[in-house]
């Protein structure tokens, strides 16, 4: 079955730093753009970054490029998002996602909860 | 950036009704367009892509149609598992973006 497992997340103060890993299983991992997704509590879903097959493609939403770098190890089948200089409106649900060929996401984890707070 | 505006952003329906989520987007993007559903405390699933392809799994009385800048949700008769939010998302280019979600209720 097909599983992606989000991990990493917690409470960190405004300024801080934090890593978080996606463990991909029961498909081939480096066949597949990932995306990571976020949703900030009660709000909607905004697309973070992607990030190609072998890691050689990667696409952020301008407002956090500079600050979030997406990698990828297909040895390990494993996703991450690292995070700097986090702010208080980057609190939210990050979700890793695998995408299809129409950019769809067509697998979900179930999320990872991000709290930016003194 | 292409925004997605959906509409309306909730409604109040019926077990049996056919309801209707309409999405434009700022710019024509042909039919790089998807439709998700999630319910309170899960993540999103995927229930149309490619703007009218149904994905596997997802029942018929979900229908999508358009292309360029209008795109419809349909759910033909409304059941109660059918109750929860719907998010658009075009995939024409990036930054990839999502509607602002419209929230079907009893």
């Amino acid at each position: 079955e097909v599983h992606l497992v989000e991990s990493g997340g917690g409470l960190v103060q405004p300024g801080g730093s934090l890593r978080l890993s996606c463990a991909a299983s029961g498909f081939t991992f480096s066949k597949y753009w990932m995306s990571w997704v976020r949703q900030a509590p009660g709000k909607g879903l905004e697309w973070v970054a992607n990030i190609n097959q072998d890691g050689s493609e990667k696409n952020y939403v301008d407002s956090l490029r500079g600050r979030f770098s997406i990698s990828r190890d297909s040895d390990k089948n494993s996703l991450s998002l690292h995070m700097n200089g986090l702010r208080a409106q980057d609190t939210a649900v990050y979700y890793c996602a695998r995408e299809v060929s129409t950019s769809a996401f067509d697998v979900w984890g179930q999320g990872t909860m991000v709290t930016v707070s003194s | 950036d292409i925004q997605m505006t959906q509409s309306p952003s909730s409604l109040s329906a019926s077990v049996g009704d056919r309801v209707t989520i309409t999405c434009r987007a700022s710019q024509s993007i042909g039919t790089y367009f998807n439709w998700y559903q999630q319910k309170a405390g899960r993540p999103p699933k995927v229930l149309i892509h490619a703007a009218s392809d149904l994905q596997s799994g997802v029942p018929s009385r979900f229908s999508g149609s358009g292309s360029g800048t209008d795109f419809t949700l349909t759910i033909s008769s409304l059941q109660p598992e059918d109750f929860a939010t719907y998010y658009c998302q075009q995939s024409y280019n990036f930054p990839l973006t999502f509607g602002g979600g419209t929230k079907v209720e009893i």
